[in-house]
């Protein structure tokens, strides 16, 4: 069975820019989370998506955004980059089970210079 | 709402050392609770989870934890550490709300080194 995987791997952008990551879950799963893991900051929880609908959103500003496709693949988009936007995003998918585990990819790296 | 603290973002053990690295948690109500492992430039993998059975939890590679309600605890051990097992550790919580999402709050991180 897959895992999850995403796309880019790596990505070097310019303040200002944006940028769009995407996230293919495991199949038959639902629930698509994303994460931002910084040295500082550590993982901060971005949203999370459920059949096409945000259920969850972190305490990040608008310029962060995402949204789910009907395969349950999912994107996230950060508009107007900014310096501190360089971290390790990470998305999770879930079946969406009460207890369900959350299964991580291997990130998408992004450096803003 | 919910926090996750662990003690100490450095942990160095001898191998073959037991290896105990610390997590507590805040919330109102028993929530879910997650140790998660990740090695360098990869994603996290699940060690084991607690969601309200056995309070003694097994988990992959020897790694088990126990809920500890009282202490607000779910530290994880394991009784031999290899030098594999160097990597960083991550706590999560999540709550037991079935409403609440997959949303998990993960505390800040011990990197585990083992010694030779």
């Amino acid at each position: 069975k897959a895992g999850v995987t995403q796309t880019p791997r790596y990505l070097i952008k310019t303040r200002g820019q944006q940028v769009t990551l995407s996230c293919s879950p495991i199949s038959g799963h639902r629930s698509v989370s994303w994460y931002q893991q910084t040295p500082g900051q550590g993982l901060q929880f971005l949203f999370e998506y459920f059949s096409e609908t945000q259920r969850n959103k972190g305490n990040f500003p608008g310029r962060f955004s995402g949204r789910q496709f009907s395969n349950s693949r999912s994107e996230m988009n950060v508009s107007t980059l900014e310096l501190g936007d360089s971290a390790l995003y990470l998305c999770a998918s879930s079946s969406g089970l009460p207890t369900g585990e959350l299964f991580f990819g291997e990130g998408s790296r992004l450096t803003v210079l | 709402a919910q926090s996750v603290t662990q003690l100490g973002s450095h942990v160095s053990v001898s191998e073959g050392a037991l290896v105990l690295l610390r997590c507590n948690y805040s919330s109102s109500v028993p929530p879910y609770l997650f140790w998660y492992v990740q090695y360098p430039n990869q994603g996290l993998q699940l060690l084991l989870k607690y969601t309200s059975a056995a309070t003694l939890v097994k988990g992959i590679n020897g790694f088990e934890a126990e809920f500890k309600k009282s202490e607000t605890s779910f530290h994880l051990t394991k009784p031999s550490a290899h030098m594999s097992d160097a990597a960083e550790y991550f706590c999560a919580v999540r709550s037991s709300n079935n409403n609440a999402g997959n949303m998990l709050t993960f505390g800040g991180g011990t990197r585990l080194m083992v010694k030779p």
